[in-house]
């Protein structure tokens, strides 16, 4: 199993400018999530999803926007880059099991926007 | 929601035993206490958790009091591996049956040579 699989692992974006980050997981998962990462800080959760064609808010949702079209896949969109956005993004997922999960977390990509 | 306190940071030999502290005093009866850990540049990697009772497992073991207001997780034998900022995590429940993990600033483990 390749686990949860992000990309790209590197981009950098204009202001203005829009980009899919590519999230994969193939260990069936239901749940997957996108968190972001700032310098020195923790990890602060974008958006969710309990499963194909369900998605939610997490946190800090403003500027993005995310879609699930299948198990496998949770992409996270930015349509309009600005500096707030530069950042390392995760994707993860689990398959929570009453009460407990745990949070499988793919290996990020790191966006700047200039 | 239950909320954590751990240092910002700790150092430990190679070879000697890693504690790290948290402190969750306003948890909740029916929340977990996680642990994940985060090596520089890498995503999160779950570690333990625990509700009340002691864990152990390959990596770590997991020290709850017995009023499951602090925790503490032990790495046995440190390694320069092991190396990593360390998050302490309550369980939060959010809604229907989404269990949201919230992740604060952790404590950062230099292992030393």
């Amino acid at each position: 199993n390749a686990g949860v699989t992000q990309t790209p692992k590197f981009r950098i974006l204009k202001i203005g400018q829009s980009m899919t980050l590519q999230c994969t997981q193939d260990m069936n998962h239901n749940y997957m999530y996108w968190y972001r990462q700032d310098p020195g800080m923790g990890l602060k959760l974008i958006y969710y999803s309990v499963g194909a064609g369900i998605t939610d808010k997490g946190e800090v949702p403003n500027g993005y926007n995310v879609s699930r079209s299948t198990t496998e896949d949770f992409p996270l969109r930015l349509e309009l880059a600005a500096p707030s956005q530069t950042s390392v993004y995760f994707c993860a997922s689990s398959y929570p099991q009453r009460p407990t999960d745990t949070q499988y977390f793919g290996p990020g990509t790191r966006l700047t926007v200039l | 929601d239950a909320k954590t306190t751990q240092p910002t940071s700790m150092d430990c030999a190679e070879g000697r035993a890693a504690n790290l502290p948290c402190n969750h005093s306003t948890i909740s009866g029916n929340e977990y206490v996680y642990w994940y850990r985060q090596i520089h540049s890498q995503g999160p990697q779950y570690i333990i958790h625990g509700l009340k009772n002691n864990e152990t497992n390959e990596m770590a073991s997991l020290i709850i009091t017995e009023d499951r207001k602090s925790s503490t997780l032990i790495l046995p034998h440190a390694t320069l591996r092991d190396t990593a900022v360390y998050y302490c995590i309550v369980r939060v429940h959010s809604g229907g049956s989404n269990y949201k993990l919230t992740f604060g600033k952790g404590t950062l483990l230099t292992v030393n040579p």
